[in-house]
């Protein structure tokens, strides 16, 4: 498997775009993550789904923030509008065993947003 | 909810020292506590976690102890080495994590 793939890796866009960041976790797992990391507030659990649903979203910020997850193998992030303060990495993450019977995390490399 | 405290924040050994990283956690319900290492520009990677049901595990250099009644567990590097240098986060079973700690080791 080629692990976790996230897309873009990198996005540079301006205040008030929308923005869409995309995940496709490795086959066979049933869990995915969306996580923020920033050098002030560290790795922020923002979404976790299982089998494509999503189950606790309390770490979104606010309501420009939005995440799907339309089948078993794409997730999506979107922001909109984007804010300079939404610049980060965000990181997608799958599991086989989520919430309270953790295995390992298996992160995507991330796609750093820089929001001008 | 969960919360996970994480110290220290930074740390800077001299190759060949050890070095202690130690988390609490507020939830008296978890069970697992895995410890993720992110090297520079990489991904988090798990590098070792412990379930409630032992008090300690190591795998090489690396170690986890685990006292359920104070709600702490630490990670243990031993005969440390530069390659060692990176932020290292715990977590508890609710994949809420620390806020990481960023070992520094001079050769």
């Amino acid at each position: 498997d080629a692990g976790v793939i996230q897309s873009p890796r990198h996005e540079v866009t301006e205040m008030g775009q929308e923005v869409t960041l995309r995940c496709k976790p490795i086959s066979g797992h049933d869990y995915l993550f969306w996580y923020r990391q920033t050098m002030m507030r560290g790795l922020e659990l923002l979404i976790y789904f299982n089998n494509n649903v999503p189950i606790d979203d309390s770490g979104m910020p606010e309501d420009r923030f939005s995440a799907k997850m339309p089948n078993a193998s794409f997730s999506t992030l979107k922001i909109q509008p984007s804010e300079p303060r939404d610049s980060a990495v965000y990181f997608c993450a799958s599991s086989f065993l989520g919430i309270r019977n953790t295995g390992e995390l298996f992160f995507g490399e991330g796609s750093r947003l820089t929001v001008l | 909810g969960e919360n996970v405290e994480q110290h220290p924040s930074t740390l800077s050994v001299q190759e060949g020292d050890s070095a202690v990283i130690k988390c609490t956690y507020s939830d008296s319900a978890s069970n697992y506590f895995p410890w993720y290492k992110q090297e520079l520009g990489k991904r988090p990677q798990l590098i070792i976690d412990i379930r409630s049901n032992v008090g300690e595990k190591k795998d090489q250099r690396i170690a986890v102890t685990l006292n359920k009644t104070a709600k702490h567990f630490s990670l243990h590097i031993t005969e440390t080495q530069p390659e060692d240098s990176a932020v290292y986060f715990c977590a508890g079973d609710k994949l809420i994590f620390g806020t990481g700690t960023r070992l520094q080791v001079f050769p």
